[in-house]
């Protein structure tokens, strides 16, 4: 186990809902990022908190968006829920990622989220 | 636009066998080369990595091989187990930004 739990484990929504998707870090993490894995395919990166701050971005739009707190945990939220938002989102807790090897990376178990 | 992508889509290898995932990448500007292994219901779950300026890394049965002149990345899984049954990414990153780049994916299925 990673020490990342995201919540909740499954969820189901309708078109146009928003969604709400949470992540906890690893104990002395200070960024957290967000990646979408469509069905049969790799994670795609989504954005990076770092500090409570945005901290880059993948190409995703807008009704993305996402929040860290002061405890490093980290909310991701989807406006205006469209049918090709269903995937497995996952979080990634690390420390900050400048110079610092690949294995501080760790993931959560991810959040399967359906739109109907 | 950067990718990484896979050239076999599924592996199935006996066990006890060796097995060799490969991987093609376009993003020479790239710091880290890495695997990862996903299993059902799980994220994925860093193997090894390897900087660009090496060419080979070795882990605890796995090697992971770095052509930079073809652009290409392998995996190697010294006498495979039933427990290496997952799907396996290749990724790439830039040290200095840790965003990661995953490539679609080699389904490794090992048979008993």
């Amino acid at each position: 186990e990673t020490g990342v739990t995201q919540s909740p484990t499954h969820l189901i929504k309708t078109r146009g809902q928003q969604v709400t998707l949470r992540c906890s870090s690893q104990s002395g993490h200070n960024t957290v990022s967000w990646y979408q894995q469509a069905l049969g395919q790799g994670p795609q990166f989504i954005f990076q908190y770092y500090r409570e701050e945005e901290n880059g971005r993948g190409n995703f739009p807008p009704r993305f968006s996402g929040l860290q707190f002061p405890n490093y945990s980290s909310e991701l939220n989807v406006n205006a829920l469209e049918l090709d938002d269903s995937a497995l989102y996952l979080c990634a807790s690390s420390t900050n990622g400048q110079f610092i090897s690949t294995d501080t990376q760790y993931f959560g178990p991810g959040t399967r989220l359906t739109v109907l | 636009g950067e990718s990484v992508g896979l050239h076999l889509p599924t592996l199935s290898v006996q066990e006890g066998d060796n097995s060799i995932i490969n991987c093609a990448y376009s993003n020479s500007a790239s710091d880290y080369f890495i695997w990862y292994k996903q299993e059902s219901g799980k994220g994925p779950q860093f193997i090894i990595d390897i900087r660009s300026n090496m060419d080979k890394r070795q882990g605890q049965r796995v090697t992971v091989l770095l052509n930079k002149t073809v652009k290409h990345l392998s995996l190697q899984i010294a006498a495979t187990q039933p427990g290496d049954s997952a799907v396996y990414f290749c990724a790439e990153r830039k040290a200095s930004y840790d965003k990661v780049i995953f490539g679609p994916g080699t389904s490794l299925s090992v048979i008993p």
